[in-house]
Protein backbone atom coordinates (compact mmCIF):
# COMPACT_ATOMS: atom_id res chain seq x y z
CA UNK A 1 0.00 0.00 0.00
CA UNK A 2 1.33 3.61 -0.64
CA UNK A 3 2.19 5.92 2.17
CA UNK A 4 3.10 9.56 2.36
CA UNK A 5 5.03 11.13 5.36
CA UNK A 6 5.61 14.61 6.45
CA UNK A 7 7.70 14.51 9.29
CA UNK A 8 7.83 18.10 10.08
CA UNK A 9 4.29 18.89 11.98
CA UNK A 10 5.17 22.50 12.28
CA UNK A 11 7.70 25.10 10.68
CA UNK A 12 7.83 28.81 11.01
CA UNK A 13 9.73 31.20 8.27
CA UNK A 14 10.36 35.22 8.19
CA UNK A 15 7.94 36.93 5.76
CA UNK A 16 10.01 37.37 2.51
CA UNK A 17 12.36 34.60 3.40
CA UNK A 18 12.49 31.08 1.76
CA UNK A 19 11.07 27.42 3.48
CA UNK A 20 11.28 24.22 2.53
CA UNK A 21 8.53 21.95 2.95
CA UNK A 22 9.55 17.99 3.14
CA UNK A 23 7.73 14.77 1.89
CA UNK A 24 8.49 11.70 1.14
CA UNK A 25 6.23 8.36 -0.41
CA UNK A 26 6.39 4.61 -0.48
CA UNK A 27 5.09 2.99 -3.61
CA UNK A 28 5.95 0.05 -6.03
CA UNK A 29 4.63 1.79 -8.91
CA UNK A 30 6.01 3.84 -11.37
CA UNK A 31 3.56 5.62 -12.95
CA UNK A 32 1.56 8.05 -10.39
CA UNK A 33 1.31 11.79 -9.55
CA UNK A 34 2.06 14.30 -6.47
CA UNK A 35 0.64 16.80 -5.14
CA UNK A 36 0.74 19.90 -2.90
CA UNK A 37 -2.39 21.12 -1.23
CA UNK A 38 -2.88 24.55 1.13
CA UNK A 39 -5.67 24.49 4.02
CA UNK A 40 -5.91 28.11 5.33
CA UNK A 41 -8.15 28.50 8.32
CA UNK A 42 -10.85 28.90 6.16
CA UNK A 43 -10.73 25.28 5.82
CA UNK A 44 -10.60 24.76 1.81
CA UNK A 45 -8.25 23.01 0.31
CA UNK A 46 -6.65 24.80 -2.46
CA UNK A 47 -4.04 22.84 -5.17
CA UNK A 48 -0.63 24.44 -5.18
CA UNK A 49 1.16 22.47 -7.19
CA UNK A 50 1.35 18.98 -8.76
CA UNK A 51 3.68 17.19 -10.40
CA UNK A 52 3.76 13.58 -13.05
CA UNK A 53 6.68 11.04 -11.74
CA UNK A 54 7.26 10.68 -15.65
CA UNK A 55 8.77 14.26 -15.78
CA UNK A 56 12.47 15.13 -14.45
CA UNK A 57 11.56 18.73 -14.68
CA UNK A 58 10.58 20.03 -11.31
CA UNK A 59 7.11 21.50 -11.15
CA UNK A 60 7.20 25.10 -10.68
CA UNK A 61 4.26 27.67 -9.61
CA UNK A 62 5.49 30.91 -9.42
CA UNK A 63 6.64 31.86 -5.98
CA UNK A 64 5.87 27.41 -5.22
CA UNK A 65 8.62 24.78 -6.44
CA UNK A 66 9.10 21.35 -5.98
CA UNK A 67 12.11 19.33 -5.62
CA UNK A 68 11.17 15.89 -7.18
CA UNK A 69 13.82 12.92 -6.44
CA UNK A 70 12.07 10.28 -7.74
CA UNK A 71 14.60 7.29 -6.38
CA UNK A 72 14.44 8.85 -2.74
CA UNK A 73 10.86 8.88 -2.93
CA UNK A 74 11.03 12.59 -2.04
CA UNK A 75 8.85 15.69 -3.40
CA UNK A 76 9.46 18.56 -1.01
CA UNK A 77 7.87 22.25 -1.88
CA UNK A 78 9.85 25.39 -1.52
CA UNK A 79 7.90 28.23 -0.78
CA UNK A 80 9.93 32.26 -1.89
CA UNK A 81 9.59 35.47 -0.68
CA UNK A 82 7.12 33.85 1.94
CA UNK A 83 4.23 36.16 2.37
CA UNK A 84 1.49 36.46 5.28
CA UNK A 85 -1.12 34.58 3.27
CA UNK A 86 0.70 31.40 3.01
CA UNK A 87 0.16 31.00 6.87
CA UNK A 88 -1.69 27.81 6.36
CA UNK A 89 -1.69 23.72 6.40
CA UNK A 90 -0.10 22.21 3.98
CA UNK A 91 -1.10 18.90 2.88
CA UNK A 92 1.49 15.96 0.20
CA UNK A 93 -1.14 14.18 -1.71
CA UNK A 94 -0.49 10.93 -3.96
CA UNK A 95 -2.22 9.78 -6.54
CA UNK A 96 -1.53 6.29 -8.53
CA UNK A 97 -1.31 7.04 -12.51
CA UNK A 98 -3.14 4.28 -13.99
CA UNK A 99 -6.12 4.14 -11.48
CA UNK A 100 -9.66 5.24 -13.04
CA UNK A 101 -10.35 6.29 -9.40
CA UNK A 102 -7.93 9.22 -8.48
CA UNK A 103 -8.34 8.47 -4.85
CA UNK A 104 -5.34 11.01 -3.17
CA UNK A 105 -3.42 10.12 -0.22
CA UNK A 106 -2.56 12.42 1.86
CA UNK A 107 0.47 12.91 4.51
CA UNK A 108 -0.14 14.16 7.73
CA UNK A 109 0.46 17.56 7.48
CA UNK A 110 2.82 20.36 8.22
CA UNK A 111 1.30 23.73 9.42
CA UNK A 112 3.13 27.35 8.24
CA UNK A 113 3.51 29.80 10.27
CA UNK A 114 4.35 32.91 8.51
CA UNK A 115 6.45 35.94 10.66
CA UNK A 116 5.86 39.49 10.19
CA UNK B 1 -19.41 30.40 -9.69
CA UNK B 2 -18.67 27.72 -7.00
CA UNK B 3 -17.40 24.61 -8.48
CA UNK B 4 -17.76 22.50 -6.22
CA UNK B 5 -20.40 23.27 -3.18
CA UNK B 6 -21.67 21.34 -0.21
CA UNK B 7 -24.65 22.39 2.34
CA UNK B 8 -24.47 22.67 5.00
CA UNK B 9 -21.31 23.77 6.01
CA UNK B 10 -22.19 23.08 9.49
CA UNK B 11 -24.04 20.44 11.41
CA UNK B 12 -24.34 19.86 14.87
CA UNK B 13 -26.55 16.99 15.81
CA UNK B 14 -27.49 14.53 18.65
CA UNK B 15 -26.08 10.74 19.42
CA UNK B 16 -27.62 8.39 17.31
CA UNK B 17 -29.62 11.03 14.43
CA UNK B 18 -29.55 10.10 11.02
CA UNK B 19 -28.26 13.34 9.17
CA UNK B 20 -27.39 14.04 5.00
CA UNK B 21 -24.27 15.91 3.69
CA UNK B 22 -25.11 17.92 0.10
CA UNK B 23 -22.50 17.90 -2.49
CA UNK B 24 -23.22 19.17 -6.18
CA UNK B 25 -20.22 20.24 -8.64
CA UNK B 26 -20.64 21.95 -11.76
CA UNK B 27 -17.00 20.98 -13.53
CA UNK B 28 -19.33 18.96 -15.71
CA UNK B 29 -16.42 16.06 -13.70
CA UNK B 30 -17.18 12.31 -13.97
CA UNK B 31 -15.63 11.42 -10.68
CA UNK B 32 -17.06 12.45 -6.98
CA UNK B 33 -15.16 11.57 -3.76
CA UNK B 34 -16.18 12.21 -0.15
CA UNK B 35 -12.73 12.82 2.21
CA UNK B 36 -13.18 12.84 6.15
CA UNK B 37 -10.51 15.37 8.20
CA UNK B 38 -10.28 14.04 11.77
CA UNK B 39 -9.25 16.22 14.75
CA UNK B 40 -5.56 15.59 13.79
CA UNK B 41 -6.27 17.07 10.73
CA UNK B 42 -5.33 13.63 8.63
CA UNK B 43 -7.61 13.10 5.61
CA UNK B 44 -8.76 9.85 4.71
CA UNK B 45 -10.69 8.67 1.34
CA UNK B 46 -14.03 7.85 2.23
CA UNK B 47 -15.92 6.98 -0.93
CA UNK B 48 -15.40 7.54 -4.88
CA UNK B 49 -18.15 7.69 -7.60
CA UNK B 50 -17.47 7.43 -11.36
CA UNK B 51 -20.73 8.25 -13.33
CA UNK B 52 -22.50 7.05 -10.54
CA UNK B 53 -20.90 3.80 -9.96
CA UNK B 54 -19.40 3.52 -6.60
CA UNK B 55 -15.97 2.09 -7.20
CA UNK B 56 -14.05 2.65 -3.87
CA UNK B 57 -15.46 2.12 -0.38
CA UNK B 58 -12.67 2.55 2.19
CA UNK B 59 -14.03 0.34 4.86
CA UNK B 60 -16.19 3.02 5.85
CA UNK B 61 -19.30 1.93 8.55
CA UNK B 62 -22.44 0.97 6.62
CA UNK B 63 -24.12 3.36 8.64
CA UNK B 64 -22.59 5.72 5.91
CA UNK B 65 -24.30 5.55 2.25
CA UNK B 66 -23.62 7.77 -0.27
CA UNK B 67 -26.03 8.11 -3.21
CA UNK B 68 -25.17 10.06 -6.62
CA UNK B 69 -28.53 10.75 -8.36
CA UNK B 70 -26.77 11.92 -11.18
CA UNK B 71 -22.87 12.74 -12.26
CA UNK B 72 -23.19 15.86 -10.74
CA UNK B 73 -24.19 15.45 -7.26
CA UNK B 74 -23.12 13.27 -4.65
CA UNK B 75 -24.51 12.63 -1.03
CA UNK B 76 -23.43 11.58 2.02
CA UNK B 77 -25.93 9.97 4.27
CA UNK B 78 -24.83 8.92 8.01
CA UNK B 79 -27.60 7.09 10.37
CA UNK B 80 -27.40 6.79 13.95
CA UNK B 81 -24.09 9.26 14.51
CA UNK B 82 -21.62 8.44 16.83
CA UNK B 83 -19.50 11.18 18.88
CA UNK B 84 -16.91 9.55 16.69
CA UNK B 85 -18.56 10.49 13.54
CA UNK B 86 -17.41 14.57 14.71
CA UNK B 87 -15.34 15.53 11.51
CA UNK B 88 -15.02 17.44 8.71
CA UNK B 89 -16.09 16.15 5.85
CA UNK B 90 -14.84 17.33 2.28
CA UNK B 91 -16.72 16.63 -1.74
CA UNK B 92 -14.40 16.46 -4.28
CA UNK B 93 -14.37 15.78 -7.77
CA UNK B 94 -12.33 15.48 -10.60
CA UNK B 95 -12.44 14.24 -14.55
CA UNK B 96 -9.98 10.91 -14.55
CA UNK B 97 -7.52 11.06 -16.45
CA UNK B 98 -3.90 11.52 -16.56
CA UNK B 99 -2.71 14.83 -14.51
CA UNK B 100 -6.24 15.69 -13.34
CA UNK B 101 -6.28 16.93 -9.46
CA UNK B 102 -9.05 16.98 -7.66
CA UNK B 103 -11.27 20.41 -7.05
CA UNK B 104 -12.75 20.09 -3.48
CA UNK B 105 -15.94 21.82 -1.34
CA UNK B 106 -15.22 23.83 1.61
CA UNK B 107 -16.47 21.00 3.60
CA UNK B 108 -18.99 20.51 6.21
CA UNK B 109 -18.07 20.69 9.76
CA UNK B 110 -19.89 18.01 11.68
CA UNK B 111 -20.20 17.87 15.67
CA UNK B 112 -21.81 15.29 17.44
CA UNK B 113 -23.37 16.25 21.06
Amino acid sequence: AQTVTQSQPEMSVQEAETVTLSCTYDTSESDYYLFWYKQPPSRQMILVIRQEAYKQQNATENRFSVNFQKAAKSFSLKISDSQLGDAAMYFCAYRRGSSNTGKLIFGQGTTLQVKP
Amino acid sequence: DTAVSQTPKYLVTQMGNDKSIKCEQNLGHDTMYWYKQDSKKFLKIMFSYNNKELIINETVPNRFSPKSPDKAHLNLHINSLELGDSAVYFCASSQVGRNQPQHFGDGTRLSIL
